[in-house]
């Protein structure tokens, strides 16, 4: 079945960086574009940025811009999500998101991980 | 990036029906017909309800709809059940972010 799979919780002291990485299986990974979406602890949902994971396209929020680093592997259906200089505020829950070739919205998600920046 | 604008929580009776609006502008909501809506149960990740402002996935109860009248959408759930208690969010393209969500609603199902 079409499904997203994220990599496992992460712990990061202030300044570092983590990379999450989203494993796709049952479609084609190069056809559909992939974002990233986070969510603090009970706050919104908040968009980060996307991937054309076909030719490799990348556009960020401004919010994240120079920190947030979007990539992809085609030979591993994975895309990447790297976020540098963490401070406390980006504790949160990070979720990638398949956008749908046939209308404008997310139709799969991954299951989440946990980053937690800690000193 | 200033977030769509939801009531904070909704709440009705079972086999009430209710509605939570989505409050934009002219540059998102108002500006064209990519609104979408989405559930989320506590620790699990969203699940897409509603595309397009009114077009339901494969799969999604037709106790939920989707409407918009200018700046602002709206979700229905009609029927109400006990497993519809979640947390909902809108989501609109914005072509200077491009994508936003609303601050979401808690529905609760009395």
């Amino acid at each position: 079945q079409v499904q997203l799979v994220q990599s496992g919780a992460e712990v990061k002291k202030p300044g570092a960086s983590v990379r999450v990485s989203c494993k796709a299986s049952g479609y084609t990974f190069i056809s559909y574009a992939m974002h990233w979406v986070r969510q603090a602890p009970g706050q919104r949902l908040e968009w980060m940025g996307w991937i054309n994971a076909g030719n490799g396209n990348t556009k960020s929020s401004q919010k994240f811009q120079g920190r947030v680093t979007i990539t992809r592997d085609t030979s591993a259906s994975t895309a990447y999500m790297e976020l540098s200089s963490l401070r406390s505020e980006d504790t949160a829950v990070y979720y990638c998101a398949r956008e749908s070739q046939w209308f404008a919205a997310f139709d799969i998600w991954g299951q989440g991980t946990m980053v937690t920046v800690s000193s | 990036q200033s977030a769509l604008t939801q009531p904070a929580s909704v709440s009705g009776s079972p086999g009430q029906s209710i509605t939570i609006s989505c409050t934009g502008t002219s540059s998102d909501v108002g500006g064209h017909n990519y609104v979408s809506w989405y559930q989320q149960h506590p620790g699990k990740a969203p699940k897409l309800m509603i595309y397009d402002v009114t077009n339901r996935p494969s799969g999604v109860s037709n106790r939920f709809s989707g409407s918009k009248s200018g700046n602002t959408a709206s979700l229905t759930i009609s029927g109400l059940q006990a497993e519809d208690e979640a947390d909902y969010y809108c989501s609109s393209y914005r072509s200077s972010s491009p994508w936003v969500f609303g601050g979401g609603t808690k529905v609760t199902v009395l």
